[in-house]
């Protein structure tokens, strides 16, 4: 596609559901990465995966989250037993390598009620 | 680590005006830069990057922004802002490191609001 795409748009899910966010990243992009932003907040990383090795993942807050990026490109981010804090835009970007840009896509808005 | 500090919450200016956002950084090797824009309900947008060269990156929009290697700064400005540049600025770094490659840290974004 012609930019990073996220579905869904919006989530709306129930406190200690498991939720899939999706992310399809620019074709032949080597990198991806996972952010959160909370309400007036910075963007904190989660989670970069870059080709085939294995992917840094120093920022995700807990065991609920995992994610995982197959076949170098498609990525999915899993929330399990959400939590009303993980209310927030989950940011996808991806960038063909270290010294070029990062994409982003719009984001999944995610709320736990 | 890497990390990227933006000292102001919100920087205020007059449209016609010039502004500057602060951006300071720490890597422990040579960084790579970006500077990112945030408009309001939308993502993220590239503003402009140093990778290596001019100490001085032109951008879109007629942002521009020095990297300052001995202040580890690498400030956004331009030379007169549009009531149409209010939004949230966002600095990065990466720090290529050994290993070829790192993630891309973010600081906590500055709010530009630029009054008529």
């Amino acid at each position: 596609g012609a930019g990073v795409s996220q579905s869904p748009s919006n989530k709306v899910t129930e406190k200690g559901k498991d939720v899939e966010l999706r992310c399809d990243p620019i074709s032949g992009h080597t990198a991806l990465y996972w952010y959160r932003q909370s309400l007036g907040q910075g963007l904190e990383f989660l989670i970069y995966f870059q080709g085939n090795s294995a992917p840094d993942k120093s920022g995700l807050p807990s065991d609920r989250f995992s994610a995982e990026r197959t076949g170098g490109s498609v990525s999915t981010l899993t929330i399990q037993r959400t939590q009303q804090e993980d209310s927030a835009v989950y940011l996808c970007a991806s960038s063909r390598d270290r010294s070029f840009q990062a994409f982003f896509g719009q984001g999944t808005r995610l709320t736990v009620v | 680590a890497q990390s990227v500090a933006q000292p102001e919450d919100q920087v205020n200016v007059a449209e016609g005006n010039p502004l500057t956002v602060k951006c300071t950084y720490s890597v422990s090797g040579n960084p790579y830069l970006f500077w990112y824009v945030q408009y309001p309900n939308r993502g993220l947008q590239f503003l402009l990057k140093y990778i290596t060269g001019d100490n001085l990156v032109k951008g879109s929009y007629g942002f521009e922004a020095e990297f300052n290697k001995s202040q580890t700064s690498f400030h956004l400005k331009k030379p007169s802002a549009l009531v149409s540049d209010s939004a949230l600025y966002f600095c990065a770094v990466r720090d290529p490191g050994t290993s070829g490659y790192s993630t891309l840290t973010f600081g906590k974004g500055t709010m530009l609001l630029v009054s008529p």
